[in-house]
């Protein structure tokens, strides 16, 4: 399997664009989840799906972020618009227990997203 | 709610082991986790501790006292390829989601 498969790497935009962040879990795998990594805070997660369908949305920073995942291979997170302190680098993660249990989440490679 | 603290930088050398300690205050527990990352990458699952004692993978093991409200990660026989992030997450009961700490960065020396 190819793991987790999040794009693009990296995302330089200007504040007040729209960002639009994507993700392919394994396959298999019934949990998705949008985790977002700052210096400050740690990895936060922000929305978490169970077989497609939204779980838990209560760590969505607010209104201006959005996640869907329309099938069982694919997830996006957008930010419309994007601000400068949305800045940090978001992970997508799949696990096919809620927890992780004793297979713990795997973690794509990261957007490293930059709002100027 | 969850508070996890564990310290925030620690250097050892190539060859030694290290202990990395965690305290938490939960609501609730169903597990606790590690995960080791490295700059600039994802992190990577290491363990799952739900019973008390000392579970052994390798070079690395991890303990957990649920009483204390404590773990550790300890790491034999040191290799520069360590060098990295080490970060305790908990489980807590009837929430069905984990909370990751801030983690501790481990420098290896030579």
């Amino acid at each position: 399997d190819a793991g987790v498969i999040q794009s693009p790497r990296h995302e330089v935009t200007e504040m007040g664009q729209e960002v639009t962040l994507r993700c392919k879990p394994i396959s298999g795998h019934d949990y998705l989840f949008w985790y977002r990594q700052t210096m400050m805070r740690g990895l936060e997660l922000l929305i978490y799906f169970n077989n497609n369908v939204p779980i838990d949305d209560s760590g969505m920073p607010e209104d201006r972020f959005s996640a869907k995942m329309p099938n069982a291979s694919f997830s996006t997170l957008k930010i419309q618009p994007s601000e400068p302190r949305d800045s940090a680098v978001y992970f997508c993660a799949s696990s096919p227990v809620v927890t992780g249990g004793g297979y713990g989440y795997t973690f794509g490679s990261g957007t490293r997203l930059t709002v100027v | 709610g969850q508070n996890i603290d564990q310290p925030t930088e620690m250097t050892a050398t190539e060859g030694a082991i290290v202990q990395i300690n965690c305290t938490y205050q939960t609501s609730g527990f169903n597990g606790l986790f590690w995960y080791q990352q490295h700059a600039g990458e994802a992190p990577t699952f290491l363990s799952y501790n739900v019973l008390d004692g000392l579970e052994e993978k390798g070079r690395f093991s991890s303990f957990l006292s649920r009483s204390k409200g404590y773990s550790y990660l300890l790491l034999k026989e040191l290799q520069m390829k360590d060098s990295a992030s080490y970060l305790c997450v908990v489980n807590s009961g009837g929430y069905q989601k984990v909370t990751f700490g801030i983690g501790t960065k481990l420098q290896v020396i030579p």
